[in-house]
């Protein structure tokens, strides 16, 4: 069974520049997670997809940031204008849903963002 | 609201080394309790998890007690390997696998 894929692994970008990442969960998984690793710091929790509607997006900072999962499967996180604190690693997770029940969440290998 | 305390790191030890990795919470109601794994280049793996008190999870050779009196999750492993060397976070949830909460990892460092 395929994994939780993201891409790209790495961008360097400039502050007040906009960037956009990738991420295909395991298929069939309905809920989709995006998380924010700064370094030092445990992931956090930015958004929370369950099929393409939204169940939790209280931390996400909506000024600079938007997801969107149109289709239900991939999604991308954006980023627009950057700032250097948003230098982190991007996480995407995925599981499944089950009679009402959520399941283990499976992460990705991550984005590593860096602003300059 | 919800939070993770773990020791901070890194904890350097020699192959067949005892190992524990402490970890508190803070939480509300009776939170499920994880511990998660990642290695060098890879994406956070689910190592165990308690679902409520004097639960055991265990897996590898890691185990953790969730501590309800003591609001505590210590992982230990008997005899630590090279290849154990990764970071290590605790973590919590308010239900099964939602909204996860973590600590700030552990960096375990195992020499041959």
């Amino acid at each position: 069974e395929a994994g939780v894929a993201q891409s790209p692994r790495y961008k360097i970008i400039e502050k007040r520049q906009s960037v956009a990442f990738w991420c295909n969960p395991i298929s069939g998984h309905a809920t989709l997670y995006w998380y924010q690793q700064i370094l030092g710091q445990g992931p956090k929790l930015l958004i929370q997809f369950q099929n393409n509607g939204v169940v939790d997006d209280s931390q996400l900072p909506k000024d600079r940031f938007s997801a969107e999962r149109l289709k239900g499967v991939d999604s991308t996180l954006k980023i627009q204008p950057a700032k250097l604190e948003d230098s982190a690693v991007y996480l995407c997770a995925s599981s499944s849903w089950v009679a009402g029940a959520y399941n283990e969440q499976f992460f990705g290998p991550g984005t590593r963002l860096t602003v300059l | 609201g919800n939070s993770v305390t773990q020791m901070e790191g890194p904890v350097t030890l020699s192959e067949e080394a005892f190992l524990t990795i402490n970890c508190t919470y803070t939480a509300t109601g009776y939170p499920s309790l994880f511990w998660y794994v990642q290695y060098p280049g890879e994406g956070l793996q689910l190592l165990l998890k308690a679902t409520k008190a004097d639960d055991k999870g265990s897996n590898k050779g890691f185990e953790a007690t969730y501590r309800k009196e003591t609001t505590s999750f210590h992982l230990e492993k008997g005899s630590v390997q090279v290849s154990d060397s990764a970071v290590y976070f605790c973590a919590l949830s308010d239900r099964s696998f939602q909204k996860l909460v973590f600590g700030t990892g552990t960096r375990l460092l195992v020499s041959p």
